[in-house]
């Protein structure tokens, strides 16, 4: 286990289909995060996971988009009814609270979603 | 409101040369600072955070509080800097989600 794992790394899609994403985070990591990075600008978090409650989303994710962390493992992030918008990079980040953990977050590498 | 604004979307400078990245923010309260990089084809990795007060790759970061800035500096740049560098912020207890600016595409001409 040498970091955090995001499939697909790329995913098209028609406008109307759903989509969902898979995160694997560093096991002993008990936070986990979504963000959503479009082109030009910085990531946006869009919600987060202390093991497997969901304590805090953003107004970014809208009614369309649904996150799971069954058993506080991995995650996954559906979007349902895609739209061209919804365009972006999905990032997943995982953090441990330990004080004696001098390295923040670690981030995936990413899945990019393209809606036609 | 929470804001980080990094003023340069793109800084080009000459290898040797000194580097300032340039970020400011807004929070009602104490913040962490963090810088990230994301060099090409990686993932975003951190940099260097503002508590633990290091040194990383020759790149130093002060937090000012007066002026709520946490500018990135290295005396002489190396054309292996060329990166795509993130501020962000977040609260030191709670859920510290991120929030970032917008980036700086730094290039190292040789």
């Amino acid at each position: 286990d040498t970091g955090v794992s995001q499939n697909p790394r790329h995913k098209i899609t028609k406008r109307g289909q759903n989509v969902t994403f898979r995160c694997d985070p560093i096991s002993e990591h008990n936070r986990l995060y979504w963000y959503r990075q479009t082109l030009g600008q910085g990531p946006e978090f869009l919600t987060y996971f202390q093991n497997e409650a969901q304590l805090e989303k953003s107004r970014l994710l809208s009614d369309r988009f649904s996150a799971e962390r069954p058993k506080g493992s991995f995650s996954t992030l559906e979007i349902q009814r895609t739209e061209q918008g919804d365009s972006a990079m999905y990032l997943c980040a995982s953090h441990s609270r330990k004080e004696s953990n001098p390295y923040g977050y670690t981030f995936g590498s990413g899945t990019r979603l393209t809606v036609v | 409101a929470q804001r980080v604004t990094q003023p340069e979307k793109l800084l080009s400078v000459f290898k040797g040369a000194p580097v300032e990245l340039k970020c400011n923010y807004s929070y009602s309260g104490s913040p962490e600072l963090f810088w990230y990089v994301q060099y090409s084809r990686q993932r975003l990795q951190l940099l260097l955070r503002h508590i633990s007060r290091e040194s990383i790759k020759g790149f130093t970061a002060d937090l000012n509080k007066g002026e709520t800035s946490f500018h990135l500096k290295k005396p002489f740049a190396q054309e292996e800097d060329s990166a795509m560098y993130y501020c962000a912020l977040s609260r030191i207890q709670g859920a510290q989600k991120l929030v970032f600016g917008q980036g700086t595409r730094l290039t190292i001409n040789p």
